[in-house]
């Protein structure tokens, strides 16, 4: 419920712009990163992938980027909408086969 | 299909019992695994299994137990409950692990007074 949502980072952005959110990973042996979405009172839900071999991938109003030197993963949503309100996680994966996910950040929408 | 179901929806306990925590998928998938989620601590893994008959500890295993003695079911077990112990706990499966997406049911909120 919403108590999850409590003392993340929260990034404001006005309807109808772009909304960018980044996350730091720490192993350099991950291979394969996802973005979740997460609504009030729901399991998270995929949105994008992206695997090692690949800087940046594209799907409907959202791209992933992935800078491995620096470790970063970054989420850009265009056109954000009322309904992109959510707790955004990303995730990494190596070959442990753990999938860890970070603390998340909260995408509030502006009218 | 259903995909990954979780029951209880809600569960108290007082400290010390012991409980359940029940997780079904019908998607056929040989990864699943178990995290928690507390308040600005994001989703910690609990334990993980590849595959019916194999199990492994994830980031904060203590306290918890698993089996997989299927392919469809992984149960969590509490066995003397703790209020460190109160979260909402997520059940996640996926077609292989970790290099495929995770599909997460809705959730188990637990209290433990």
């Amino acid at each position: 419920g919403e108590s999850v949502g409590l003392h993340l980072p929260t990034l404001s952005v006005q309807e109808g712009d772009n909304s960018i959110i980044n996350c730091a990973y720490s192993n350099s042996a991950s291979d394969y990163f996802i973005w979740y979405k997460q609504e009030s009172g729901k399991g998270p839900q995929f949105i994008i992938d992206i695997r090692s071999n690949m800087d940046k991938r594209q799907g409907q109003r959202v791209t992933v980027l992935l800078n491995k030197t620096v470790k970063h993963l970054s989420l850009q949503i265009a056109a954000t909408q009322p309904g992109d309100s959510a707790v955004y996680f990303c995730a990494e994966s190596n070959r442990d086969d753990k999938i860890i996910f970070g603390k998340g950040t909260r995408l509030h929408i502006l009218p | 299909n259903a995909g990954v179901t979780q029951t209880p929806k809600f569960q108290v306990l007082k400290t010390g019992q012991s409980m359940t925590l029940q997780c079904a998928q019908d998607m056929n998938h040989e990864y699943m695994s178990w995290y928690r989620q507390d308040p600005g601590m994001g989703l910690r893994l609990i334990h993980y299994s590849v595959g019916a008959g194999i199990t492994d500890q994830g980031e904060v295993p203590n306290g918890y137990n698993v089996s997989r003695s299927t392919t469809e079911d992984f149960p969590l077990r509490l066995l003397s409950a703790a209020p460190s112990q109160t979260s909402v706990y997520f059940c996640a499966s996926s077609p292989t692990g970790r290099n495929s997406p995770l599909h997460f049911g809705n959730g188990t909120r637990l209290t433990v007074t």
